[in-house]
């Protein structure tokens, strides 16, 4: 099973429309929560971390479920823009310091005219 | 500020030659880092760089190495590439000044083909 599990998708939604995306990881010792967008051939950046009450910026609405152990992110009103791959990310700590980042491997947006 | 600058873009390589990638930060961050992108899987960390002077292994480090050059600078050569190292590789940065959600800053990338 692999670590962080994402839906590859592709999700196709026409302009104007509302869309979630769902994460799941398996270790509950994880303990920092982002999503990453990366256009196609383009390096991944940070699109916003995921805070444990939830956080939004702007169309953007993260959340974060510990009990269920997954986070969803919310893309309102979507633009031809957002057409992107969204990466799910996790940080897990150990003792000492030293800290790891486990990736998903995405899931594909694809918004339409 | 190029933020994270990473080179060739692209190489095409045969069984058995060797390379370097290059990479360098001009934000003075500590730690660095190189991963490797694969369809249908998530960025795998090769090697990282904590900081100036030390390397660590990640997930997937065999048939690479590293060298933390000076603190801007965080090489990947792969000694004796095969087929399987076709990828495209990433390196990154990060402040690290012990706040957990700092991000990570990408370079552009490179396209391997190991023929």
């Amino acid at each position: 099973r692999k670590e962080v599990e994402q839906d590859p998708g592709p999700f196709n939604v026409p302009e104007g429309a509302t869309v979630a995306f769902n994460c799941t990881y398996s270790n509950s010792a994880s303990q920092s929560f982002f999503w990453y967008r990366q256009d196609c051939r383009k390096e991944p950046k940070l699109l916003m971390s995921v805070y444990s009450s939830g956080n939004e910026d702007g169309r953007f609405t993260a959340q974060l479920n510990r009990a269920s152990q997954y986070i969803s992110l919310l893309i309102r009103d979507s633009k031809l823009s957002d057409s992107a791959t969204y990466l799910c990310v996790v940080r897990l700590m150990f003792s000492g310091g030293y800290n790891k980042l486990i990736f998903g491997a995405g899931t594909r947006l694809a918004v339409h005219p | 500020n190029a933020g994270v600058t990473q080179t060739p873009k692209f190489q095409v390589l045969k069984t058995g030659q060797s390379m370097t990638l290059q990479c360098a930060q001009d934000m003075n961050h500590n730690s660095m880092y190189w991963y490797r992108q694969d369809p249908g899987m998530g960025l795998r960390l090769i090697y990282y760089s904590a900081s100036e002077g030390t390397t660590d292994k990640g997930e997937v480090p065999n048939g690479y190495n590293v060298s933390r050059l000076n603190k801007r600078e965080f090489s990947l050569r792969l000694e004796s590439a095969a087929p399987s190292q076709t990828s495209v590789y990433f390196c990154a940065s990060r402040r690290t000044t012990g706040t957990a959600n700092e991000k990570l800053f990408f370079g552009s990338g490179t396209q391997l083909s190991v023929l």
